[in-house]
């Protein structure tokens, strides 16, 4: 069965600071990676996603994820937060074609950012 | 502005009182599911539906009941909400079933309390 783990359940990093938030799948085939951002208070908002080709992604608002087959792993990063990074992240994948749009998520990662 | 949106976005019940929350889209999106949302769980499917009259069960369905008559609504009925139904609701839609064009949109959340 597919599943995910994200193994930070909260981080807090520095302003300015990178940041790497971690992703393990557990998937037969090439999977369909997802990382969604949900700000206090609002729903949740897509940064990016993997499907094939170059293992490194780029998304919005600076963030990129490298998918490492080998590793089973999609970790995200930002090479300098800023304050308005401070969210919940959602680690999500998807099975390839089916009757279903369905995600499965990760237990997501709380990032605080200090001043 | 499209988007996805819920209501009502916070309800405190009491056990058994049949209650509805609803979901509305208009990008006239075929593909609408709902998401339940828990500490340590993450995000786990309770229904979805593909189009219009067509719905089915995702991973926790028990204790919930769904209906699309139109495309643009997607309601979640608790017809004896019990307080393990205690969570964050998310409803979400896409245009269609691939996940390599379909983008999840995702509402704003709905947070039920049953007491």
């Amino acid at each position: 069965a597919q599943s995910v783990t994200q193994p930070d359940i909260h981080i807090t990093v520095s302003e300015g600071a990178s940041l790497e938030l971690r992703c393990n799948y557990s998937y037969g085939a090439t999977p369909y990676l997802f990382w969604y951002v949900q700000s206090p208070g609002q729903g949740l908002q897509l940064l990016l996603k993997y499907f094939s080709g170059d293992t490194l992604v780029q998304g919005i608002k600076g963030f990129e994820a490298e998918f490492k087959r080998s590793q089973s792993s999609f970790n995200l990063r930002k090479p300098s937060v800023h304050w308005s990074d401070a969210a919940e992240y959602f680690c999500a994948v998807s099975s390839y074609g089916g009757a279903t749009n369905k995600l499965i998520f990760g237990t997501g990662t709380l990032l605080a950012v200090q001043p | 502005e499209a988007q996805v949106t819920q209501n009502p976005r916070y309800l405190i019940t009491v056990t058994g009182k049949k209650l509805t929350v609803t979901c509305s889209q208009n990008m006239n999106h075929e593909y609408m599911s709902w998401y339940r949302q828990d500490p340590g769980l993450g995000l786990r499917q309770i229904y979805y539906s593909m189009n219009v009259e067509v719905t089915d069960k995702g991973d926790v369905p028990e204790g919930y009941k769904v209906s699309r008559k139109e495309k643009r609504n997607f309601p979640l009925i608790l017809e004896s909400p019990s307080p393990n139904q205690t969570s964050l609701y998310f409803c979400a839609s896409s245009r269609g079933l691939s996940q390599i064009t379909d983008t999840q949109y995702f509402g704003p959340g709905t947070r039920l309390t049953v007491l």
